[in-house]
């Protein structure tokens, strides 16, 4: 059953440390995303990536980074920088990066920092 | 940026059709438009895409005006299970396949 796995689905931590955030896919696709979605807001846009060693910046990548070392995996690491890191952390992939390939979304992570 | 316009909120009567409206009035013309919906503490679910020409899957109908500038997801019959915020994205094909989601519309479907 192919799709995107996001790990874990709570995850908490303490201010000042950093921490991983999974994504897993098996559809094969070439594209990954990470958004973090703020309470009762839009998605927006973190990291991404077309290719296997590639990655680009998205609307607000300060305070996060991203390895693409596999094409099944594109882990998204939250540093302490991030001033903000509470939120909820969406993961997608697309067959390819272009406007007509759709996105797939794993059920996400929401990470709690106090 | 690639942004979208849409109402804050929609309310519904099971049974009947929906029609959430979207503007995108700075849409260029190889830009796609893309509908996803959302379940709390849920991924977004892709519902239905298209460029120009209106698009029917098994989910909803997509209503793209002549001059693409706004566009209108159709749910033909809605059901208590539709009930989600919708987002209507426009791509921004300078930067790949980079879709911003704005705040989207909440469908209330009432029993």
């Amino acid at each position: 059953d192919g799709g995107i796995t996001q790990s874990p689905k709570y995850l908490f931590r303490k201010e000042g440390q950093n921490v991983t955030l999974s994504c897993e896919q098996n559809l094969n696709h070439d594209a990954m995303y990470w958004y973090r979605q703020d309470p009762g807001q839009g998605l927006r846009l973190i990291y991404y990536s077309q290719i296997v060693n590639d990655f680009q910046k998205g609307d607000i990548a300060e305070g996060y980074s991203v390895s693409r070392e596999k094409k099944e995996s594109f882990p998204l690491t939250v540093t302490s920088a991030q001033k903000n890191p509470t939120a909820f952390y969406l993961c997608a992939s697309s067959i390819a990066a272009g406007g007509s390939s759709p996105l797939h979304f794993g059920n996400g992570t929401r990470l709690t920092v106090t | 940026d690639a942004k979208t316009t849409q109402p804050n909120s929609m309310e519904s009567n099971e049974e009947e059709p929906v029609h959430l409206p979207c503007n995108h009035s700075t849409i260029s013309g190889t830009d796609y438009i893309h509908w996803y919906r959302q379940l709390p503490s849920q991924g977004p679910e892709y519902v239905i895409h298209g460029l120009t020409s209106n698009v029917n899957n098994r989910m909803a109908s997509l209503a793209i005006a002549e001059d693409r500038k706004s566009s209108t997801l159709i749910l033909h019959r809605a059901t208590l299970r539709d009930a989600a915020v919708y987002y209507c994205i426009r791509t921004n094909n300078n930067a790949g396949n980079m879709l911003t989601f704005g705040g989207g519309t909440r469908l209330m479907v009432k029993p």
